[in-house]
């Protein structure tokens, strides 16, 4: 079974400051993989997904992450954070052939001015 | 152009009363998928179904109960609520399992007394 970790369940940043949301993941075969976010009092929405071809994926809002098979990981990045990026960002993990995610336990950004 | 929907919004019920959850996508999607978020949990999937009339379970689907007769509609029922199925629940539909995008409702806080 597949199984998702994120690492950090707050993480603080200044206002233009680099954000960088953790992600880790257990797959027997290669996986696909999603970050949503979610907004106060909202459901979740995606921000990117990778599934096959370039490891490094662009998504909204200026997020990106890059998928590393080595190390197994799928962290969440952005080069300047703004207020309006607080809010719970969670990863998740599917298996090819299987209709279901898996997501981790989310990591909720609190981005000061 | 109303997407996805839930209702109600709010519920307060009391230990030992059915509830029922409603579910209603306009998109036409395959899939469906009701989730429970919990602090400290993230989101579980309590079923699925992939078609009408084709449901299975998720992660934590004791004490609970879904149909789709219709393809828009995947309502969850809660057949004797208990203190412990407080929580938001969050109803997702999706073209197709695994690597698609899922599209969450804005959720139902559900409190059990």
């Amino acid at each position: 079974a597949q199984s998702v970790t994120q690492l950090g369940s707050h993480v603080s940043v200044s206002e233009g400051a680099l954000v960088l949301l953790r992600c880790n993941y257990s797959s027997s075969v290669p996986p696909y993989l999603f970050w949503y976010v979610q907004y106060p009092n909202q459901g979740l929405q995606l921000l990117l997904k990778y599934t096959t071809g370039a490891t490094l994926v662009k998504g909204i809002n200026g997020f990106e992450a890059e998928f590393k098979k080595s190390e197994t990981s799928f962290h969440l990045t952005k080069p300047s954070a703004h207020m309006s990026d607080a809010a719970e960002y969670f990863c998740a993990v599917s298996k090819p052939g299987y209709s279901t995610l898996t997501f981790g336990k989310g990591t909720m950004l609190l981005v000061s001015p | 152009d109303a997407g996805i929907t839930q209702s109600p919004r709010y519920k307060i019920t009391e230990t030992g009363r059915q509830v029922t959850l409603m579910c209603h996508q306009t998109w036409s999607h395959s899939y469906m998928f009701w989730y429970r978020q919990d602090l400290g949990h993230g989101l579980r999937l309590i079923y699925y179904s992939a078609a009408a009339d084709i449901t299975d379970k998720g992660e934590v689907p004791d004490g609970y109960v879904v149909s789709r007769s219709k393809t828009e509609n995947f309502p969850l029922t809660l057949e004797s609520a208990t203190r412990s199925q407080t929580s938001v629940y969050f109803c997702a539909s999706s073209t197709s399992g695994g690597a698609y995008e899922q599209y969450f409702g804005p959720g139902t806080r559900l409190t059990v007394t």
